[in-house]
């Protein structure tokens, strides 16, 4: 059964740096691009970031070019995602996404809460 | 960026119904488009891929069609636990890019 279980969520000031983790097990992680995808409140899906399988390309949308990181470590199989600067408008329940290229997202864990307020 | 474009952003219907949710594309996707079910408080799940193929273990009660740029999601005999926000999602092109969603309520 795939599980991606994500921690590290939490309340942080503007400008300030938060990293998002999430672990993988249930499939050979090391074989899947993966992705986060996050959702403000009361609101829509939106998407990050994706790093490919082996960690050798990354995408990420423009709100958040040079802010955001997304990284992996396919020993440990746990997805990452380092969040500098952050702004309010971040505030989000973020999801970690199993993300074949060319395809959809199709799974997803249960998601972190990361609150940016002064 | 594609724009995708949903409809209706609400919906109320009763048990036993037929739903249909539209979704519109800005641009030929090529059937690249995803559908997802959020329930209240909980992720979403991937229902239908490639405009129209289930994803695992997804009742036979939902289905996809369309192409081009207009696609929809239907769900035959409606069921209580239907009861969530739904979502499609193109993955034809990066950025990849989600519609703004359909909340099915129960009537």
């Amino acid at each position: 059964e795939v599980q991606l279980v994500e921690s590290g969520g939490g309340l942080v000031q503007p400008g300030r740096s938060l990293k998002l983790s999430c672990a993988a097990s249930g499939f050979t992680f090391s074989d899947y691009a993966m992705a986060w995808v996050r959702q403000a409140p009361k609101k829509g899906l939106e998407w990050v970031a994706t790093i490919i399988y082996d960690g050798s390309s990354t995408y990420y949308r423009d709100s958040v070019k040079g802010r955001f990181t997304i990284s992996r470590d396919n020993a440990k199989s746990t997805l990452y995602l380092q969040m500098d600067s952050l702004r309010s408008e971040d505030t989000a329940t973020y999801y970690c996404a199993r993300h074949p290229l060319g395809a959809s997202f199709d799974y997803w864990g249960q998601g972190v809460m990361v609150t940016v307020s002064s | 960026d594609i724009q995708m474009t949903q409809s209706p952003a609400s919906l109320s219907a009763s048990l036993g119904e037929t739903v249909t949710i539209e979704c519109r594309a800005s641009e030929d996707i090529y059937n690249g488009l995803a559908w997802y079910q959020q329930k209240p408080g909980k992720s979403p799940q991937l229902l239908i891929y490639n405009a129209n193929s289930l994803h695992t273990g997804v009742p036979s009660r939902f289905s996809g069609s369309g192409s081009g740029t207009q696609y929809s999601l239907k769900i035959n005999s409606l069921q209580s636990e239907d009861v969530a926000s739904y979502f499609c999602q193109q993955y034809y092109d990066y950025p990849w890019t989600f519609g703004g969603g359909t909340k099915l309520e129960l009537k």
